[in-house]
């Protein structure tokens, strides 16, 4: 069974730093490209950022660029999102979903708060 | 690429078929998804490729369209089907982007 489970969020203050991971399992990590997706409160879906299947290839939507990087570790069937300079409009709920551009597996989700 | 989905909300009856709308800006071809999200759950893949029912998806939920327009068509509304449903595009990114929405709610 797929499973992929998010850690690492919370309440941080405007402009600090917050690290996400997603646990992956039941299929073979390496093989797949992986995206995160965000949700505020209330809102729609956006797409965040994506990672190719090595890492060496990674994708961002313009509001992120410059403050957010993806990354993965294979070893560990991991994949991560580091986020600093955090804006009170990055408050949202955080998926890592699998997929490059199609995203057929998602996490529970995992809630970021950036608020003083 | 800009989806506009129609209408916001469909209010409906179990039994009855919904007809959801996805407009793009531009041609994207087929290479629009829908997803569907019920309250405090991750979203779901129902189709891919505009057509393509995604794994273990009941055949009563079925797409269409290409171009610039697409149609998300459910069947026979069961109760497990009134949710919202998202549409999001492939064809020119990054950004993928996704539609507004459309939430089935019971009538």
């Amino acid at each position: 069974e797929v499973q992929l489970v998010e850690s690492g969020g919370g309440l941080v203050q405007p402009g600090g730093s917050l690290r996400l991971s997603c646990a992956a399992s039941g299929f073979t990590f390496s093989q797949f490209s992986m995206s995160w997706v965000r949700q505020a409160p209330g809102e729609g879906l956006e797409w965040v950022a994506n990672i190719n299947e090595d890492g060496s290839e990674k994708y961002f939507v313009d509001s992120v660029k410059g403050r957010f990087t993806v990354s993965r570790d294979n070893a560990k069937d991991s994949l991560y999102l580091q986020m600093n300079s955090l804006r009170v409009e990055d408050t949202a709920m955080y998926y890592c979903a699998r997929g490059l551009f199609i995203f057929d597996y998602w996490g529970q989700g995992n809630l970021v708060t950036v608020s003083s | 690429i800009v989806l506009t989905q129609s209408p916001a909300t469909l209010s409906l009856s179990p039994g009855e078929t919904a007809t959801l709308s996805c407009r793009a800006s531009q041609n994207i071809k087929i290479y629009l998804a829908w997803y569907q999200q019920k309250p405090g759950q991750a979203p779901r893949l129902l189709i891919s490729d505009a057509s393509r029912r995604a794994t273990g998806i009941p055949a009563r939920f079925s797409g269409s369209g290409s171009g610039s327009d697409f149609t998300l068509t459910i069947s026979s509304l069961e109760p497990d089907d009134f949710a919202v449903y998202y549409c999001q595009q492939r064809y020119n990114w990054p950004p993928l982007t996704f539609g507004g929405g459309t939430k089935v709610e019971i009538k």
